[in-house]
């Protein structure tokens, strides 16, 4: 069964300086998708990067990189020059293409606080 | 504009009633999903469908009921046996998988909180 874990509840940063958010998976199957996503407090869910299980270079996407270690299977979020519009709650997500293909599971989530 | 609408935003609903939230695609996504959002919690999966007229369990699946007659629709049942169904739920949508690709995120509707009075 797939799981996604995300083992930091709250994270803090300053404005302008870099932050990682953690998030581990776990699945037994050798093709699957990680997607991370933000979510501010309006509720709505934002898309803001994938990483496949085969793509050979790290994914980015303008201040977000995803930091891939296939080998521990963590996927960390990078964020660099954070801003205040980043205080959000963040979530790691992941598809397989197991026998629960099309199964889209998420983390616990991180919030996130950046400070001026 | 394509996207996806859930209605209603606020819902309040007596104990012991069903209630049905609705969400509608234009999209043309065949796999559609709901999902569970306790305060400060993760999303928790209710029900996924991959294509009309069949739809799987996730992992919170006891108490909620869907059906998928359309494409574009996948509604879901809040029953009277969900014994905790105050939370915020959100629906989404996405394309199937091309071969050997896992790129297919998800997109989310702006949700609806459910409280139980």
């Amino acid at each position: 069964a797939q799981k996604i874990t995300q083992t930091q509840p709250g994270m803090f940063v300053q404005e302008k300086e870099a932050v990682t958010l953690d998030c581990t998976y776990d699945t037994s199957d050798p093709s699957y998708g990680l997607f991370w996503y933000k979510q501010p407090s309006s509720g709505e869910m934002i898309f803001l990067i994938y990483q496949g299980s085969y793509d050979q270079q790290n994914a980015t996407e303008g201040r977000y990189s995803l930091n891939f270690q296939k080998a521990r299977k963590s996927a960390n979020l990078v964020i660099s020059a954070s801003q205040l519009g980043d205080s959000a709650m963040y979530f790691c997500a992941m598809r397989d293409g197991g026998t629960s293909y099309g199964k889209l599971t998420f983390g616990q989530g991180t919030i996130l606080t950046v400070h001026p | 504009d394509g996207g996806i609408t859930q209605s209603p935003k606020y819902l309040f609903r007596k104990e012991g009633q069903n209630v049905t939230l609705s969400c509608e695609q234009n999209l043309n996504h065949d796999a559609m999903y709901w999902y569970r959002q306790d305060p400060g919690q993760g999303l928790r999966l209710i029900y996924y469908s991959q294509i009309v007229n069949d739809f799987q369990k996730g992992d919170i699946a006891e108490g909620y009921s869907v059906s998928r007659e359309k494409k574009e629709s996948f509604p879901l049942t809040v029953t009277s046996a969900q014994k905790n169904p105050t939370a915020f739920y959100l629906c989404a949508s996405s394309t199937p998988r091309a071969a050997f690709s896992m790129n297919t995120e998800a997109f989310f509707g702006q949700g609806t909180r459910l409280t139980v009075v």
